[in-house]
């Protein structure tokens, strides 16, 4: 079983349409990273939070330490929104590793 | 403030050979972390570098290596190339000001290895 795990591994939504991304985490953390890979590679950091939740434009990110899971919302989703989205736990008991998820690739159609 | 930058961008490279790839932080940020990224998978952890320290190493063989220089800029060292090693090769910085809380990471635009 891997330590982080992303749900769903691909979503397909119309555009306007309410987002959820899920990730679980089995180890002991400091802090979970959200973050968005387009297609060509280049990787942004969404977020990095280690409770409660943090809001930028349309993204919402939550986390519950005491459930070990974390949720990316994107509001009123937009086709510039696709990409691949990867959180990534920043595990305690790894020498303060990220450990990262398998991504969940996400397109939204016009 | 520049952002992170690898070089090469692109190359290609036979097996057998070796190849040296390069990153430069963000600067004041002392801590690099270096990617590799197949297609179809997720991201897998090299190393990563502190002030010229490795301090963490992911499950590779001893042919992938790297270093850090004084200036926080680092490189990477993949000898006896195989064809699976085509990926693309990411690195990250982070200013690291403390460990154990994380900073957030920011990736170069990586580069693109074929191995053929």
């Amino acid at each position: 079983k891997n330590e982080v795990e992303q749900s769903p591994q691909n979503l397909t939504a119309q555009e306007g349409e309410f987002i959820t991304i899920n990730c679980s985490y089995s180890v002991g953390i400091s802090a979970l990273h959200w973050l968005q890979q387009h297609p060509g590679g280049g990787i942004v950091s969404l977020f990095m939070l280690s409770s409660g939740k943090k809001k930028h434009g349309r993204l919402i990110a939550t986390i519950n330490i005491q459930e070990k899971h974390s949720s990316l919302h994107i509001t009123a989703s937009h086709p510039r929104d696709s990409a691949v989205y990867i959180c990534a736990a920043l595990a305690m008991d790894s020498n303060y590793q990220l450990i990262w998820g398998a991504g969940t690739k996400l397109i939204i159609k016009p | 403030k520049a952002g992170v930058t690898q070089t090469p961008r692109y190359l290609i490279k036979t097996r057998g050979q070796q190849v040296t790839l390069s990153c430069s932080p963000i600067s004041g940020h002392r801590s690099v972390s270096w990617y590799q990224q197949t297609p179809g998978q997720g991201l897998q952890f090299l190393f990563e570098y502190f002030s010229e320290t490795q301090r963490n190493k992911g499950n590779f063989p001893g042919r992938f290596s790297g270093r850090q220089f004084s200036n926080s800029r680092s490189e990477m060292n993949v000898s006896t190339l195989e064809l699976g090693d085509s990926a693309l090769y990411l690195c990250a910085s982070s200013a690291k000001l403390t460990r154990t809380l994380g900073d957030e990471q920011y990736f170069g635009p990586g580069t693109r290895l074929t191995v053929t």
